[in-house]
């Protein structure tokens, strides 16, 4: 069965700063990992994406995440945040099998502090 | 940018009663998704749909609840008997011509049950 862990419910980074949003991921198969965003009272935003290829990928307003099959993880990174960053963010795998359901990680709650 | 629209944005219903929640998934898309969110929980897969019939369904999706695509345009998720805890946030989601594609979602629909 597929799954996602998103070890930090909370993330608090200063503006200017790195950020760093954990996820770990279980699945068969190659996975297909997704990070989505989800402002409040709307729905989730895509990110980004990692099908195949480069293990660092660019994604929307510059998010980029790292995939390292061998600790199975996909975390979200910025060089540089911003307040407008602040939003829940969400891990999200699926298997390579067809059209299986994206699991979703539980959430990271990232606030940026001005 | 095209979007996923549905409606309303919120639904009061009393239990026992039926519920329709529309969604208009983005025009060329083929693949389509239910997901719902509890207050203060992940997102949880429900349904995907696909060339007219329903290609995977979580243990949520039971027999109280039903999905259609009645034209080319519109996508409904029925409840027939709602309960309390359906009391959730539903989104729709599409996604365009290959089911790896990134799913797109709509602002969801807030469901209260009284």
């Amino acid at each position: 069965a597929q799954s996602v862990a998103q070890p930090e419910d909370q993330v608090n980074v200063a503006e200017g700063n790195p950020l760093t949003v954990k996820c770990t991921y279980s699945v068969s198969g190659n996975p297909y990992l997704f990070w989505y965003v989800q402002y409040p009272n709307r729905g989730l935003q895509f990110l980004l994406k990692y099908i195949t290829g480069d293990n660092l990928v660019k994604g929307s307003y510059g998010f980029e995440a790292e995939f390292n099959k061998s600790q199975t993880s996909f975390h979200l990174k910025k060089p540089s945040a911003l307040v407008s960053d602040s939003a829940l963010y969400f891990c999200a795998v699926r298997g390579d099998s067809g059209n299986t359901p994206l699991v979703f990680g539980k959430g990271t709650r990232l606030s940026v502090i001005a | 940018e095209p979007e996923v629209t549905q409606t309303p944005s919120h639904q009061v219903t009393q239990m026992g009663q039926e519920v329709i929640l529309r969604c208009v998934p983005i025009s060329n898309h083929l693949y389509f998704y239910w997901y719902r969110q509890i207050l203060g929980q992940k997102v949880e897969f429900l349904v995907s749909f696909y060339n007219n019939e329903i290609s995977e369904k979580s243990e949520i999706f039971d027999d109280q609840f039903s999905v259609e695509r009645p034209d080319g345009s519109n996508f409904t998720l029925k409840i027939r008997s709602t309960k309390l805890e359906d009391s959730a946030m539903y989104f729709c989601a599409s996604s365009g011509t290959v089911w790896n594609q990134p799913q797109h979602f709509g602002d969801g629909t807030r469901l209260s049950i009284l």
